[in-house]
């Protein structure tokens, strides 16, 4: 079946480190894969999305992409701030199915 | 203001009660969904709603039942909680054909 596996539970980083956050998927369909952000006391939203392999999304200084040859996909940011201490999280849709398969996310802690 | 609202933010109540939690979206979205999050930020779909169409999670307990009076709202009732009910739920919405998803805020649930 259709699955999304997300293996780091945790990363620490200090202000200005370089991000970086993978994600592995299984699928026979086409995928459209995404990054959602939850900050402390609020629900998942929507950081980027990559329907394309090999391109780019590009938001809030977090860039994405995916490689299909691997079957994985990526988030990072060159200099990450405290602001974006959260729970990152990777998801993908396939075909016209509206639901997304979630990875288990990733908890970014900066330190000051 | 346009988005997904949860009430309550936070509830607390003993193990054998019934407990409910209202969502309503604003978004003209005509799919809803509800999410339980544990506490390791796991997210797992339990019940996603669509023109009547209800589609339940097989892993989800039946004292759990979601109920909706129109399509902008979607309840979810708890016959009789249980202590590992205790999680944040997170309802959700979106739009046919469109991928993104938007999530309320989360109600907090502790079964003591």
């Amino acid at each position: 079946g259709d699955s999304v596996i997300q293996m780091q539970g945790q990363v620490t980083l200090s202000e200005n480190d370089f991000l970086f956050i993978n994600c592995t998927y299984s699928t026979t369909g086409y995928p459209t894969l995404f990054w959602y952000v939850q900050y402390s006391g609020e629900g998942p939203q929507l950081l980027l999305q990559v329907t394309t392999a090999n391109n780019k999304g590009s938001s809030r200084g977090f860039e994405a992409t995916y490689d299909k040859g691997t079957t994985s996909f990526h988030l990072q940011k060159t200099s990450v701030q405290e602001i974006d201490s959260a729970v990152y999280y990777c998801a993908m849709r396939v075909d016209s199915n509206y639901q997304l398969i979630w990875g288990s996310g990733t908890k970014l802690i900066i330190k000051p | 203001e346009t988005a997904v609202f949860q009430t309550p933010n936070y509830h607390v109540t003993q193990v054998g009660n019934e407990v409910s939690f209202n969502c309503k979206q604003t978004l003209g979205h005509d799919t809803m969904y509800w999410y339980k999050q544990d506490s390791k930020k796991l997210l797992k779909i339990m019940f996603s709603y669509n023109n009547k169409q209800l589609i339940v999670n097989e892993t989800v307990p039946r004292r759990f039942s979601p109920q909706s009076s129109d399509k902008a709202h979607l309840n979810l009732r708890i016959k009789s909680v249980e202590p590992e009910d205790s999680a944040v739920y997170l309802c959700a919405s979106s739009a046919r054909g469109n991928t993104e998803v938007f999530f309320g805020k989360g109600t907090r649930l502790t079964v003591v």
